[in-house]
């Protein structure tokens, strides 16, 4: 069974904090890995993909992944309120992503 | 740019009747995929579709359920005989033809489907 596991929180920092996610997965195989952002009632938004071992950066967003630990996470600098949300966690390879259930994530102000 | 649209947003239908979820994927993309989400669940892969071609159908249930995406119009998800349990949230994704079946994934806006 292909599983990612996220702890789904809540997790809970002030405002201009870090926010540190993070999920793994059981499939050696999966080549892709991507965190989205979905808040309540609307769909997964992409905010980082990842396929090689070490860190990728874009703006307030760093993902990391370590594929001997079978372990990825999501490192969100100066967290507003607005990244109040649940992050998912998603991996596999040709198409069929394994998503985990998600962490929430509450920002306060 | 449009995004991946959905259509219906919402779809209500009595037990038994037939429900149909339509996509069309960003322009520029050939690859489709179909998610469903229940309540307080993850998001579970079932189909993944080229035009007039079935890539992956692992995750589809094996009775009442299928897709299609013809060469000319959008993906189909169809769910005939619906149940109760068939309630959920349906999400189409779309990648890039380049990126064959691991490119990033970008999702419509869902399809919330209420059997009564």
């Amino acid at each position: 069974q292909k599983e990612v596991e996220q702890n789904s929180g809540p997790l809970s920092v002030p405002e201009g904090a870090i926010a540190s996610l993070n999920c793994t997965y059981s499939d050696r195989g999966s080549q892709s890995f991507f965190w989205y952002r979905q808040y309540s009632g609307k769909s997964p938004e992409l905010i980082m993909s990842i396929y090689s071992n070490g860190d990728k950066e874009d703006g307030r967003f760093t993902a990391q992944l370590n594929k001997a630990s079978q372990y990825v996470s999501l490192l969100i600098r100066d967290s507003q309120p607005s990244d109040s949300a649940t992050y998912l966690c998603a991996g596999g390879s040709q198409g069929n992503l394994i998503f985990g259930k998600g962490t929430k994530l509450s920002v306060k102000p | 740019n449009a995004g991946v649209m959905q259509n219906p947003r919402h779809l209500v239908r009595r037990r038994g009747q037939e429900a149909r979820l339509r996509c069309s994927p960003m322009k520029g993309h050939s690859h489709v995929y179909w998610y469903r989400q229940l309540p307080e669940e993850g998001l579970k892969f079932m189909v993944y579709l080229q035009k007039e071609n079935i890539i992956d159908e692992s995750g589809m249930p094996k009775e009442r359920f299928s897709a299609e995406f013809p060469k000319e119009g959008p993906s189909i998800l169809r769910i005939q005989q619906v149940v109760r349990g068939d309630s959920a949230a349906y999400f189409c994704a779309s990648s890039p033809s380049f990126a064959g079946g691991s490119g990033e994934q970008f999702f419509g806006p869902g399809t919330r489907l209420t059997v009564l």
